[in-house]
């Protein structure tokens, strides 16, 4: 059963634009939410997280949303660049310290 | 900071043969580590995590007989591919969290395993 998904498995955005990720889960015991930006043949590394008591959370060119009453997050890039290109996977964790992957959406941006 | 390294890389090995994969937390102790494997164009599998000094617990479908992992300090775990076949060619990934940050995981490199 897969608690964390992401629907779209690919997304294609200009350069300069805003590329938006989305990712959906269904336990409520999730009590913090992650995003992983990972290339071919490499281990994810880690972009930016958000715990479960806060709705935004902003790092440069990245902006994490969550809505916890639709159990949704969203990744927001703005502005996309080329080297963003990657698989992006969002992460949950559920207390007790176990984390759950969607299963990926591959940015592409395009120059 | 919060490196965790994999060795080796890229193994390739005969079927039925073992192989052993190895994940260090080179700058902070690791108190509880994850393996993960993923198949091409398909998301990371979890496949068990353990904590420091006792067993791993495993996700459903994997077999623990086959995937046996050890994390006996808080630097290192391994995972060995017992009696390997061909179905177990796979890129497999260990994380870590630990006392750097609790709230994230930090990834390996990952290793490939091909079996012939």
């Amino acid at each position: 059963d897969q608690q964390v998904k992401q629907n779209s498995p690919s997304l294609s955005v200009q350069e300069g634009r805003i590329s938006i990720l989305n990712c959906d889960y269904t336990n409520s015991m999730f009590d913090y939410f992650l995003w992983y930006k990972k290339y071919p043949a490499e281990g994810p590394t880690f972009l930016i997280s958000i715990s479960s008591i806060k709705d935004k959370n902003e790092d440069g060119r990245f902006t994490v949303f969550l809505n916890k009453s639709a159990k949704h997050l969203s990744l927001h890039i703005v502005p996309s660049q080329p080297g963003d290109s990657a698989v992006y996977f969002c992460a949950a964790r559920r207390t007790g310290n176990q984390f759950y992957f969607g299963t990926g959406t591959s940015l592409t941006v395009i120059p | 900071g919060a490196v965790v390294s994999q060795h080796p890389s890229w193994v390739i090995c005969k079927s039925g043969t073992s192989v052993k994969i190895e994940c260090r937390s080179l700058d902070f102790q690791a108190t509880t580590m994850f393996w993960y494997r993923q198949f091409p164009k398909q998301s990371l599998m979890l496949m068990a995590t353990s904590n420091e000094g006792s067993k791993a617990t495993y996700e459903q479908g994997v077999e623990k007989d086959k995937f046996l992992i050890n994390h006996a300090s808080l630097t290192l775990s391994t995972l060995t591919v017992t009696s390997a076949h061909p179905e177990d060619s796979s890129f497999y990934i260990c994380s870590a969290s630990g006392d750097y940050s609790y709230n994230e995981q930090f990834f390996g490199p990952g290793t490939r395993l091909t079996v012939l």
